[in-house]
C-alpha cells in the first residue's frame, strides 16, 4: 500500500523546537520530490518546503525561512522537518505529501 | 490572503452540476499545470485532478477539470451527498527565489 505517516507533533512552548517525521512505504521514495504542507485550525492549506529526490533543491516559504529546515534519507525512506524558534501561529496540521500522497498529518501546538 | 482566489463555497442540488473555478496569474496557473484536491473536514485532501484535467485511478469520472490561461475549473456533475466537502487548487508558482506550491483558499461545497 502506497502510504506516508507522520509522526512527532505535540505541544510545544514559543521558542521551543519539535521534529516531525514522516515514514513513506509503497513506493520509490528516493525518485519523489516531497513536501510538508500546513493547515492552521479552520484555515486553508499552507506550503511549507520542499525537497527534491535527491535532496538537491530544497526549498522554504518565507514564514519558516531561517527557522524550519528539511531533510530526507532515501535510505530509510523517510522525510523530516526540523522546527526551531517555534511561534503561536506555526500551531497547525502539518502533512508530509508528494503531489499525489498524502499522509494523516500530525498536530503541531505552540502554546504556553 | 491566498495567491490562488477561489470562490469561499459553492451548492448543488443531488444531480445537478456545479463547477467550481480557481484564478491565478502568469507565473502560476498560466505557466504551470494546475491539481485539484478534496478534503472531508478531519482527514488529509485527497488527489482528484492532476496535470488540469486528468484523474486519478479511482476517481469517479464525475469529477472533471479544466484550465485555460491564468484560471482553472473543477466540474462535479451528478452531484451526490458524499461529495460535500472542500475544495482546493493547487499549482507551482515560479518566484523569484525558487518554486513555491501555491494554494486556493478552498471552496466549501454543500449538497442541498
Amino acid at each position: 500500500e502506497v502510504q506516508v505517516v507522520e509522526s512527532g507533533g505535540g505541544l510545544v512552548k514559543p521558542g521551543g523546537s519539535l521534529r516531525l517525521s514522516c515514514a513513506a512505504s509503497g513506493f520509490a521514495f528516493s525518485t519523489y520530490n516531497m513536501n510538508w504542507v500546513r493547515q492552521a485550525p479552520g484555515k486553508g492549506l499552507e506550503w511549507v518546503s520542499s525537497v527534491s529526490g535527491g535532496s538537491g533543491y530544497i526549498y522554504y516559504a518565507d514564514s519558516v525561512k531561517g527557522r524550519f529546515t528539511i531533510s530526507r534519507d532515501n535510505a530509510k525512506n523517510s522525510l523530516y522537518l526540523q522546527m526551531n524558534s517555534l511561534r503561536a501561529d506555526d500551531t497547525a496540521v502539518y502533512y508530509c505529501a508528494s503531489e499525489s500522497i498524502w499522509g494523516q498529518g500530525t498536530l503541531v501546538t505552540v502554546s504556553s | 490572503q491566498s495567491v490562488l482566489t477561489q470562490p469561499p463555497s459553492a451548492s448543488g442540488t443531488p444531480g445537478q452540476r456545479v463547477t467550481i473555478s480557481c484564478s491565478g496569474s502568469n507565473s502560476n496557473i498560466g505557466g504551470n499545470t494546475v491539481t485539484w484536491y478534496q478534503q472531508i473536514p478531519g482527514t488529509a485532501p485527497k488527489l482528484l485532478i492532476y496535470n488540469n484535467d486528468d484523474r486519478p485511478s479511482g476517481v469517479p469520472d464525475r469529477f472533471s477539470g479544466s484550465k485555460s490561461g491564468t484560471s482553472a475549473s473543477l466540474a462535479i456533475s451528478g452531484l451526490q451527498s458524499d461529495d460535500e466537502a472542500v475544495y482546493y487548487c493547487a499549482a507551482w508558482d515560479d518566484g523569484l527565489n525558487g518554486p513555491v506550491w501555491v494554494f486556493g483558499g478552498g471552496t466549501k461545497l454543500t449538497v442541498l
